[in-house]
Formats: structure tokens, sequence, C-alpha cells
């Protein structure tokens, strides 16, 4: 069975701060996916990042990175110079090797300040 | 990128009445559609998997005779609540994958639909 832990309900950031999100996870499958969505009020899912059980690289996607630990099964989601706009929950989420289901994590709201 | 179009984007019933929601894929072929339902401040739950053509499958303690789920074609996924109640009052959204299931293939979500049963 997969499980996806994010221990962090809620943080402050300020503004232009870089900000670090928890994500640890369990699963028996050999390759698997890791996700980052971000949920705004309008509740929409926006897709911001994904690293694949091989990749030899940590993740990039302009400013949000994912350090990877694949040894300490954690995928921490890297927000650099929060903005006020990046105000919103943020879900790390895992799929298996075979597809399938996206199983998501408890989430972690982030509130930017000035 | 691939479009995921959900609605009605919110509906407010009464008690007993039927819901129809639906999901449709704008720009490529959705083989797999995941129905999820979300509770205030909290986690996606996932309620079912549709694939094209056949019967959706449910997750351990979701109604299938409640949450009726049919996905008729390659871009739209329905799901009814049937004679719902206050307490199926939430937030649902869809998701979309293409032909392929690799575990790297992102999915697509609709914009979601908020559910108030009176």
């Amino acid at each position: 069975a997969q499980k996806i832990t994010q221990t962090q309900p809620g943080m402050f950031v300020q503004e232009k701060e870089a900000v670090t999100l928890d994500c640890t996870y369990d699963t028996s499958d050999p390759s698997y996916g890791l996700f980052w969505y971000k949920q705004p009020s309008s509740g929409e899912m926006i897709f911001l990042i994904y690293q694949g059980s091989y990749d030899q690289q940590n993740a990039t996607e302009g400013r949000y990175s994912l350090n990877f630990q694949k040894a300490r099964k954690s995928a921490n989601l890297v927000i650099s110079a929060s903005q006020l706009g990046d105000s919103a929950m943020y879900f790390c989420a895992m799929r298996g090797a075979f597809g399938g289901k996206l199983q998501f994590g408890a989430g972690t709201q982030v509130v930017v300040t000035p | 990128g691939a479009v995921v179009s959900q609605h009605p984007s919110w509906v407010i019933c009464k008690s007993g009445t039927s819901v129809k929601i639906e999901c449709r894929s704008l720009d490529f072929q959705a083989t797999t559609m995941f129905w999820y339902r979300q509770f205030p401040k909290q986690s996606l739950m996932l309620m079912a998997t549709s694939n094209e053509g056949s019967k959706a499958t449910y997750e351990q303690g979701v109604e299938k005779d409640k949450f009726l789920i049919n996905h008729a074609s390659l871009t739209l996924s329905t799901l009814t609540v049937t004679s719902a109640h206050p307490e199926d009052s939430s937030f649902y959204i869809c998701s979309a994958t293409g032909t392929g299931s690799r575990s790297n293939e992102k999915l697509f979500f609709g914009s979601g639909t908020q559910l108030s049963v009176l």
C-alpha cells in the first residue's frame, strides 16, 4: 500500500523568502512518480512539479524545486522567492509503477505575508 | 497543456434529488478518469476510477449505487449523485489521464464542482 505524509498543516512565510514543504512517502513499488500540486482558494488543482523515482537529478520548474531523497523516502518542495500569489494549499502526491490512481497527502496551507 | 473541463462549477439542490457532474477532456483522449471528493480543509479522497467502456472501480467505502459513474466515451465521464442528502455536500473534482498509464504521466484536473444539498 502507498502512503503519503505531510506533517505541516500550515505555515506562514514572508514574501521573497524561500519555504520548504515536507513530504514523506512509503511504497513497495520499484518505480513510482511523485507530484506536487497547488490548490488556491478557487479549488483548481495546479500541477507544479514531478519527480520520477529513477531520476538522477532533482526536478526544478522555475521557482519550484524538489528535494528528492530516495533513501529517506522524502520529496520536499522548495519554493524560492515566495510571492503573495503563492498562498494556497499544497499537496504532495504519488502514483505507482503502473500508473493508476494518484494518492494525495493531507496538504499544507501556505500563507505568504507582505 | 491538456485541458479538462468540469461542469457545473457549483450546484445547489434539494435533498432527495439527483445531480449529474460532467468531466470532459478537451484536447486529448482520456482513457482513465478519476473522481475525487474533498471536504473543507481536507485532502482529496479518491472515490472511483473509470476506464472508457468499462465499469468504474470504486474505492472501499464508496457506495456505487449512490455515486453512479459513466465513462461512455474517451472524452466524457459523468458522476451522478443519486438521492442526494446534506452529507453529500462536498467539493467533487475529476482528473483525467491519456492513453498511457505510466507513473510519470501527470493527471489533469477539472476545476471542481461544489455541491450543496439543502
